[in-house]
């Protein structure tokens, strides 16, 4: 059973810090998606990670890739309030066919 | 262009009840989604289609059916309602392959009492 998980699930942290959001899967995928959520609304897809080695830069935030160690991380540079939300990662080794979230990663960035 | 739309935002059901969540999506996508949301717990895939007139199931399927039989929209069924599947539920739609993101829903809460 394909697992997927992120570290930490939950995170507050002062504007202009700098921090990292982890995720985990337990099986072999070459693909991984991170989204945001805010509260009450609907999922935003930030970005899609298509090859191990993979990064992409989006503003502050950067998502890179490394499907040997079955890792992807999410890194917040000089955080700012807007940047508050849930974030999820989710892997698909199926081709479209199966995607699994992880739990989400809830994200307070403070003044 | 409206994207993914679902109706109904909100319902409250009775135990035993039946209902229809219809998910529509005018982007011409292949893949469509349910998924349903709980605290903590992130999104859980309920069933899927690859096309028009194909379905499967999901990570937790039981106690819901689905039906695609229009490329564009994809219905959600619930025969009989139980307060377990109080939750939200998000439809999502991708083109063919996951190279792409899905694209969501806004979301219809549903609660069985």
């Amino acid at each position: 059973e394909l697992k997927v998980e992120q570290n930490p699930l939950f995170l507050s942290m002062q504007e202009g810090k700098n921090y990292t959001i982890y995720c985990n899967y337990s099986t072999t995928s070459d693909r991984l998606y991170w989204y945001r959520q805010d509260p009450g609304k609907s999922l935003e897809s930030l970005f899609v990670l298509l090859s191990n080695g993979a990064v992409k830069q989006e503003g502050r935030l950067m998502a890179s890739l490394d499907t040997k160690a079955r890792l992807s991380t999410l890194h917040i540079t000089a955080a700012v309030h807007d940047l508050s939300a849930t974030y999820f990662c989710a892997v698909d080794p199926n081709y479209g066919q199966n995607f699994v979230f992880g739990p989400g990663t809830r994200l307070s960035v403070l003044p | 262009n409206a994207g993914v739309t679902q109706t109904p935002k909100f319902r409250v059901l009775k135990t035993g009840q039946s209902m229809t969540l219809l998910c529509a999506q005018d982007m011409n996508h292949e893949y469509m989604y349910w998924y349903r949301q709980d605290p903590g717990m992130g999104l859980r895939l309920i069933h899927y289609s690859v096309g028009e007139g194909t379905t499967a199931k999901g990570e937790v399927p039981d106690g819901y059916n689905v039906s695609r039989l229009k490329k564009q929209n994809f219905l959600l069924g619930l025969e009989s309602a139980a307060p377990s599947q109080t939750s939200v539920y998000f439809c999502a739609s991708s083109p063919r392959g996951n190279a792409w993101a899905q694209y969501f829903g806004p979301g219809t809460r549903l609660t069985v009492t």
